[in-house]
């Protein structure tokens, strides 16, 4: 079974700064995509950046980006120039690109942007 | 793009009555959809998955004859609380996924306070 792990529970930078959320998993297969979700205050779970475990080259949105490290099972979300509407709970999570498998969430890092 | 809509956001019901949550994808064909509940500051728990035209799948330790869940369509599927209890006071939340797209986009969810 696949495990997410985010070894951070909360986090606080200064607006305009630059922030790196980590996780790690685990798994045995070779085939997956991993994802960063964002879940404000109102709750909406919204997708932040996603990356295909095929693909070398990072995944960047804007103003996020992620290193990943397939050999090191790592997968950590960089947010810069942050910005107060970035404060939220952000969730690392794991599917398998074979059909009908679940996603598997962390924990949640709880970042909060401070004016 | 890839947006799913959730009605209603909120709704308070009496103990013993049921309550029904749709969950739709408004601009793709969802071949699947998820419905998770969270508890405040917890991630999410998968409840069961849904195929459109089939059965759910549900997850160990979720009651299906509780949790009523029905995919009729590739853009609609609902979640239906039978003989709520107040412990079914949760936030309930759904996704939505493509065919071939290992991607959920999630709804805004439903908070339920069961009297």
């Amino acid at each position: 079974a696949q495990t997410v792990t985010q070894s951070q529970p909360e986090m606080s930078v200064q607006e305009a700064e630059t922030v790196t959320l980590s996780c790690t998993y685990d798994t045995s297969e070779n085939n997956y995509y991993l994802f960063w979700y964002k879940q404000p205050p109102s709750r909406q779970m919204i997708l932040v950046i996603r990356q295909e475990a095929y693909k070398q080259q990072n995944a960047t949105e804007n103003r996020f980006s992620v290193n990943f490290q397939k050999a090191a099972k790592s997968f950590s979300l960089k947010i810069s120039d942050s910005q107060l509407g970035d404060t939220a709970m952000y969730f690392c999570a794991f599917i398998s690109n074979f059909g009908n498998e679940k996603l598997t969430f962390g924990t949640g890092t709880r970042l909060t942007i401070i004016p | 793009g890839a947006v799913v809509s959730q009605h209603p956001s909120w709704v308070i019901c009496k103990s013993g009555t049921s309550v029904k949550i749709e969950c739709r994808s408004l601009d793709f064909q969802a071949t699947t959809m998820f419905w998770y509940r969270q508890f405040p500051k917890q991630s999410l728990m998968l409840m069961a998955t849904s195929n459109e035209g089939s059965k759910a799948t549900y997850e160990q330790g979720v009651e299906k004859d509780k949790f009523l869940i029905n995919h009729a369509s590739l853009t609609l599927s609902t979640l239906t609380v039978t003989s709520a209890h107040p412990e079914d006071s949760s936030f309930y939340i759904c996704s939505a996924q493509g065919s071939g797209v290992q991607t959920q986009y999630f709804g805004p969810g439903t908070r339920l306070l069961v009297l």
